[in-house]
């Protein structure tokens, strides 16, 4: 089946550094890629769209420029949370799908905890 | 705006019996959802999924049932296990926008022994 590795799992950052959690296909080719970002007992907020080869499309609300994404080739895309603030802490998870797959289903990684001090 | 929610937040059952959990959405565009499972500190699990030309499908131990006349989706689980309890989501899709799933507030299953 489809696995999306996710790595870090857990991450301890300073206060104003920058942090990149990476998102693998492991087993397929995923031309799209989505971040999501979890609060605590809330649900998943879908924050953008990883398309390989362009720019990340970004939902209403999410600073671009805080939160980078580059998804250079078919089985890795990037999340860099810029300047990471207290208030950035979450749970931030990452979907992959493919158009060469046969149907739908979205494959999600593990997570990365993100904790900024 | 469009969304998925969930009717109750939490819901606790005795080991062996049935559980249902329910979902609402207010898209009639959507076309596909998918019911996931998360375990605490984990990405979530895709359990099943339907398509809105069907009403009903079945899994091992699980089925889907969707109304699209009155925009609900359930999720039967049948001798719910202690390894069941988890937070389940639903999700919705629409074509025109494949892959970009609106989650649900979910719903915390506890499955007593």
């Amino acid at each position: 089946g489809a696995v999306v590795s996710q790595h870090p799992s857990r991450v301890i950052c300073k206060s104003g550094t920058s942090v990149k959690i990476e998102c693998r296909s492991l087993d397929f080719q995923a031309t799209t890629m989505f971040w999501y970002r979890q609060f605590p007992k809330q649900s998943l907020m879908l924050m953008a769209t990883s398309n390989e080869g362009s720019k990340a499309t970004y939902e209403q609300g999410v600073e671009k420029d805080k939160f980078l994404i580059n998804h250079a080739s078919l089985t890795l895309s990037t999340l860099t949370v810029t300047s990471a603030h207290p208030e950035d802490s979450s749970f931030y998870i990452c979907s992959a799908s493919s158009s060469r797959a046969s149907s739908y289903g979205y494959t999600f990684g593990s997570g990365t905890r993100l904790t900024v001090v | 705006g469009e969304s998925v929610g969930l009717h109750l937040p939490t819901l606790s059952v005795q080991e062996g019996d049935n559980s249902i959990i329910n979902c609402a959405y207010s898209n009639s565009a959507s076309d596909y959802f998918i019911w996931y499972k998360q375990e605490s500190g984990k990405g979530p699990q895709f359990i099943i999924d339907i398509r809105s030309n069907m009403d009903k499908r079945q899994g091992q131990r699980v089925t889907v049932l969707l109304n699209k006349t009155v925009k609900h989706l359930s999720l039967q689980i049948a001798a719910t296990q202690p390894g069941d309890s988890a937070v389940y989501f639903c999700a919705e899709n629409t074509n025109t926008n494949a892959g970009k799933s609106t989650f649900g507030d979910g719903t915390t299953l506890t499955v007593k022994p």
